[in-house]
């Protein structure tokens, strides 16, 4: 069936160091979306990749489609506390439901 | 913040119950998908209903049962409920099935005991 593998589960970054989450699907995939889930909170959109190759930026936050559509991933250059929770890619395979296939997430904490 | 809200935020309930769920979607989204998101885990697909009608169901039996009224708002209704389904049930609204973007709403925490 459809999954999408995300790693690492989890990742602890010293305040300032760089972090990167990979997600990879087995199948191609109409298009990605990441989330970032705060503890205790709820999944928060932070972008939608459709295009093969297609490179986003917010900020300090990097994201990437891969060229066959399959892979992504989300780098977050120079880590501040605030970007501490879970970000999870979540795969779209198209179709009429367009429900969204979530990775397992990557717990990002980041120590002062 | 989105506009999708859910009811109530937080509930508990014993085994065998039956138990009510409620989202608003965003204005002007016609399309509900609703998550159960297990503690450490990604939210996993229950089913979307788009026009009032089920649009698709994930792997989930048949005790989980919805509705969508005219207003696009949206039920989740689970019977006979048991231990493992204490979980964050999510809503999520978007202009319509296929590739559009979900807005979650902050979740429902259902405890089963």
């Amino acid at each position: 069936g459809q999954q999408v593998m995300q790693i690492p589960q989890y990742q602890h970054v010293q305040e300032g160091e760089d972090f990167t989450t990979y997600c990879n699907s087995s199948t191609t995939l109409s298009n990605i979306q990441w989330y970032k889930q705060r503890p205790g909170g709820h999944p928060v959109f932070l972008i939608q990749l459709v295009k093969s190759g297609e490179v986003k930026k917010q900020k300090r936050l990097t994201f990437q489609f891969g060229e066959a559509k399959k892979n992504s991933s989300l780098h977050i250059t120079a880590t501040q506390t605030t970007d501490v929770g879970t970000y999870f890619c979540a795969g779209n395979y198209g179709g009429s439901q367009g429900n969204l296939i979530f990775g397992k997430g990557t717990k990002l904490s980041v120590k002062p | 913040e989105t506009g999708v809200t859910q009811s109530p935020t937080h509930l508990i309930k014993t085994r065998g119950q039956q138990v009510t769920l409620r989202c608003s979607s965003q204005s002007g989204h016609n399309t509900v998908s609703w998550y159960q998101q297990a503690l450490g885990q990604g939210p996993q697909f229950i089913f979307q209903y788009y026009r009032e009608e089920e649009n698709g169901r994930g792997n989930f039996p048949p005790r989980f049962s919805g509705l969508q009224f005219p207003n696009y708002s949206s039920e989740l209704n689970v019977n006979a409920l048991e231990l493992d389904d204490s979980a964050l049930y999510l809503c999520a609204s978007s202009l319509g099935p296929g590739r559009e973007t979900q807005y979650f709403g902050p979740g429902t925490r259902l405890l089963v005991l």
